[in-house]
């Protein structure tokens, strides 16, 4: 019973470096998506699914990329890292349009 | 009138206290208001939520209490324990607006001294 699984856990990148970072559920969720959270500024929601092939922005969608090929797996890419992308980013799943995510336990990222 | 206003931003209480943990929203289309828990090096996690048509709801020793005209809800936490210490977030949605993606509020960190 994993829920949702975040890879990595820490990544240090250079700035102009690009990378994925991985999310997957088991609980067959429909909605997933990526959040960012910066100290003191809450969640902001970067882009979100409502199922496989179907993926739309969020608040903060600049320089980053989705794809959901499948149900299970919701990656997110990061072309050209910059310093303003330094963030704790989650992924979070939902069985229903609004409410009850299920939230990773994050990937701490550090672009210098 | 996407935004979620929370307060205060940190919060110290005794062992034993209520602390209470305020949001505001200006969205009368709102139609759910989450709590979400998390604690250091986690991803947050679902506490108690609220919908509108009721004015307050119980689980354990949270309580929400939402006032639909001032549009308000709060967070009580009776007899607050150490293990409390984590940072809440109140969150709010609405059907039918970018598939009713949850707003999240900018967080209240909460110490409870033993």
């Amino acid at each position: 019973n994993a829920g949702v699984t975040q890879t990595p856990k820490f990544r240090i990148l250079k700035i102009g470096q690009s990378m994925t970072l991985q999310c997957t559920q088991d609980m067959n969720h429909n909605y997933m998506y990526w959040y960012r959270q910066d100290p003191g500024m809450g969640l902001k929601l970067i882009y979100y699914s409502v199922g496989a092939g179907i993926t739309d922005k969020g608040e903060v969608p600049n320089g980053y990329n989705v794809s959901r090929s499948t149900t299970e797996d919701f990656p997110l890419r990061l072309e050209l890292a910059a310093p303003s992308q330094t963030s704790v980013y989650f992924c979070a799943s939902s069985d229903r349009e609004y409410g009850g995510y299920t939230f990773g336990s994050g990937t701490r990222l550090t672009v210098v | 009138q996407q935004q979620v206003k929370q307060s205060p931003q940190s919060l110290i209480v005794q062992k034993g206290g209520i602390p209470i943990i305020n949001c505001a929203y200006e969205n009368t289309a709102f139609d759910y208001f989450p709590w979400y828990q998390q604690f250091p090096g986690k991803g947050p996690a679902l506490l108690i939520a609220i919908r509108p048509d009721v004015s307050e709801k119980k689980e354990g020793r949270f309580t929400i209490s939402f006032n639909k005209s001032a549009k308000q809800f709060s967070l009580h936490i009776m007899d607050s324990q150490p293990g409390d210490s984590a940072t809440y977030f109140c969150a709010a949605s609405y059907y039918g607006g970018s598939q009713g993606n949850l707003i999240f509020g900018k967080g209240t960190k909460l110490s409870v001294k033993p």
